[in-house]
């Protein structure tokens, strides 16, 4: 089993739509989660964090359901430049470096 | 100006031939990580390093050769350069506290694009 999964998508999605995506991670031991977001051929991005009670940052919600070991995140009110991949990303512990998923693929669609 | 730079942006040679790639910041981050990433195979790790005399093998070393020169840079190198060493490399910093909010934050360079033919 991988370490951090994620469906690839692509989800297309038209413009004010609400989307989730969610990741699943395999090591129980792990302390961190984030989603970065990395647009076409540029470098990958944090897009926030993801703490155990959750995290909001405008249109973005971040969920952690450790029992099931999964992390979402819910874009609501789809804009054209929330097109992008979403990578989720684990950490096990600050020693040791972050492990990515291979991405979700997001197209936003007018 | 960027905090964390690479160079070349891009570059083609042929199989067989030394190639390096380097990455310096100016985040002041002891910490340093190369990737590469392929269509379908998202981001794999190929060493890192954690301060100066620090290097550590990641999840795909083989054929690769790094060198910490300094806190600031962190070069990778191809010593025999073959085409499935095709790929979109990026360098990574990140701090060494973990402190509060988004220590564990990696920032990446622009990336290099490399081609073997």
């Amino acid at each position: 089993r991988k370490e951090v999964e994620q469906d690839p998508g692509p989800f297309n999605v038209p413009e004010g739509a609400t989307v989730a995506f969610n990741c699943t991670y395999s090591n129980s031991a792990s302390q961190s989660f984030f989603w970065y977001r990395q647009d076409c051929r540029k470098e990958p991005k944090l897009l926030m964090s993801v703490y155990s009670s959750g995290n909001e940052d405008g249109r973005f919600t971040a969920q952690l359901n450790r029992a099931s070991q999964y992390i979402s995140l819910l874009i609501r009110d789809s804009k054209l430049s929330d097109s992008a991949t979403y990578l989720c990303v684990v950490s096990l512990t600050f020693l040791t470096p972050l492990v990515f998923g291979k991405g979700t693929r997001l197209s936003v669609i007018a | 100006d960027a905090d964390v730079t690479q160079t070349p942006r891009n570059r083609i040679t042929k199989t067989g031939k030394r190639i390096m790639l380097e990455c310096s910041q100016t985040k002041g981050h002891d910490r340093m990580y190369w990737y590469r990433q392929d269509p379908g195979l998202g981001l794999r790790l190929i060493y890192y390093s954690f301060d100066v005399k620090d290097i550590n093998k990641g999840e795909i070393s083989d054929g690769y050769s790094v060198s910490r020169q300094a806190q600031a840079k962190f070069s990778l190198s191809l010593e025999s350069a073959i085409p499935n060493q095709t790929a979109l490399y990026f360098c990574a910093t990140s701090d060494r506290d973990p402190g509060q909010g988004d220590s564990y934050e990696q920032y990446f360079g622009p990336g290099t694009r490399l081609t073997v033919t």
